[in-house]
């Protein structure tokens, strides 16, 4: 059955730190990947995708992440972190069947420390 | 393109009662879904509607549920004799299909916070 996990349900990191949030996904064929951003009370953003191509996607406020076929993995990362970026992230896969439904991990909570 | 609208933004009601959640999609889009969220959960795929069809239906609705698209525009979920465990985030999204958009995202609304006390 097709799966995400995000390993981490919480991170705290010092604003201006490197960040890396991890997702690995089960799915028998070539995903589609997203990762979304959710403010507390708040609907889900999308800050990057993966469908195709070059591994390495940019996103929106900073963002990338990198898609490892190998390890089943599209970790989310950012060099600098800034307070506005606490929030909880989402990792998901799309099935590739085009009903465009999407399987989403558990979640992971980023605390900014000043 | 204003977005995807959900309403109400939060409704608190008594167990038993009935509830309808009414979600506007972004003009134009063709696909239609419906998540739930639970505390500290990822949103998890409900339905969704191609134009005014329902092509899919998850298990977590149960025969308490139901969702309408009846001119392919505007959706609404109703929860009928509501239990404490649907008190959650109830999430719409929409998104255009077509050879063109393959793979395009979704756009999620703000998400309707049910509480059923």
């Amino acid at each position: 059955a097709q799966s995400v996990t995000q390993p981490d349900i919480h991170i705290t990191v010092s604003e201006g730190a490197s960040l890396e949030l991890r997702c690995n996904y089960s799915y028998g064929a070539t995903p589609y990947l997203f990762w979304y951003v959710q403010s507390p009370g708040q609907g889900l953003q999308l800050l990057l995708k993966y469908f195709s191509g070059d591994t390495l996607v940019q996103g929106i406020k900073g963002f990338e992440a990198e898609f490892k076929r190998s390890q089943s993995s599209f970790n989310l990362r950012k060099p600098s972190v800034h307070w506005s970026d606490a929030a909880e992230y989402f990792c998901a896969v799309g099935y590739s069947g085009n009903t465009g439904k999407l399987i989403f991990g558990q979640g992971t909570t980023l605390q900014v420390k000043p | 393109d204003t977005g995807v609208s959900q309403d109400p933004r939060h409704k608190i009601t008594k167990r038993g009662q009935n509830v309808t959640f009414r979600c506007d999609p972004i003009s134009e889009h063709n696909r239609l879904y419906w998540y739930r969220q639970t505390l500290g959960q990822g949103p998890e795929f409900l339905t969704y509607f191609q134009n005014e069809a329902q092509l899919e239906k998850s298990r977590l609705l149960s025969d308490r549920f139901s969702a309408e698209r009846p001119k392919g525009s505007f959706s609404t979920l109703e929860i009928q004799r509501t239990e404490q465990g649907d008190s959650a985030m109830y999430l719409c999204a929409s998104r255009k299909t077509g050879i063109r958009h393959r793979g395009t995202e979704a756009f999620f609304g703000q998400g309707t916070r049910l509480t059923v006390v």
